[in-house]
């Protein structure tokens, strides 16, 4: 079982729809965690950290996470073309960030 | 800030041949980490330093992969020799101890073919 396990996708929403990326992760005394985005050909970007249980908005993104169900979901509100990217599920047990393979999302005009 | 800045961009080099990725940490950060991505392994961290020592290797895939810090401000990895299987985007990245909440911030990648 991979340390972060994340859909490959891909994900494909409509313009103006909400998209919905789900992780999950296997180490329980995970403490951080992250979504970055990455554009094809590009590096990964930070867009979204969170480090408690519940829901963390920020415009039109919300990062959700359950300790106990060791799951984190990005919902992106109002979806854009330009959101169309690969978002990769990154989780942090200790000093070393663990990246998930990665959910492509398609936004169609 | 510069952000992190890596070098080359592209290097296409011949099965056998040494390469060497080099990276410039954003300034303040004490945290480097050198990452390869590929279509089938995803995002795998390789080797990561704090403070210039490195703290973990052990994802580097085999001997002929070495990284060295030897500043604050430079880090390399060397393939030596490289092979096809070798081909893949390298990132470095580097992040600032603070909160225990460090954010990573990445370099532009090097894409690395070997024929």
């Amino acid at each position: 079982q991979k340390e972060v396990e994340q859909n490959s996708g891909p994900l494909s929403v409509p313009e103006g729809a909400i998209a919905s990326l789900n992780c999950t992760y296997s180490d329980r005394v995970s403490q951080s965690f992250f979504w970055y985005r990455q554009y094809s050909g590009k590096s990964p970007e930070l867009i979204m950290s969170i480090y408690s249980n519940g829901d963390k908005e920020d415009g039109r993104f919300t990062a959700q996470l359950n300790k106990a169900s060791q799951y984190v979901s990005l919902l992106i509100r109002d979806s854009q073309p330009s959101d169309s990217a690969t978002y990769l599920c990154a989780v942090k047990p200790a000093n070393m960030l663990t990246f998930g393979g990665g959910t492509r999302l398609m936004v169609k005009p | 800030d510069a952000g992190v800045i890596q070098s080359p961009r592209h290097e296409v080099t011949e099965m056998g041949q040494e390469v060497t990725l080099r990276c410039k940490p954003i300034s303040g950060h004490d945290y480097l980490f050198w990452y390869r991505q590929t279509m089938m392994r995803g995002l795998e961290l390789l080797i990561y330093f704090n403070n210039n020592v490195p703290i973990d290797d052990s994802g580097m895939p085999e001997d002929r992969f070495s990284a060295k810090m030897p500043n604050a401000s430079f880090s390399t990895l060397k393939i030596q020799p490289s092979e096809p299987r070798d081909s893949a985007v390298y990132f470095c990245a580097s992040s600032k101890t603070g909160t225990g909440k460090e954010k990573l911030f990445f370099g532009s990648g090097t894409q690395l073919s070997v024929l």
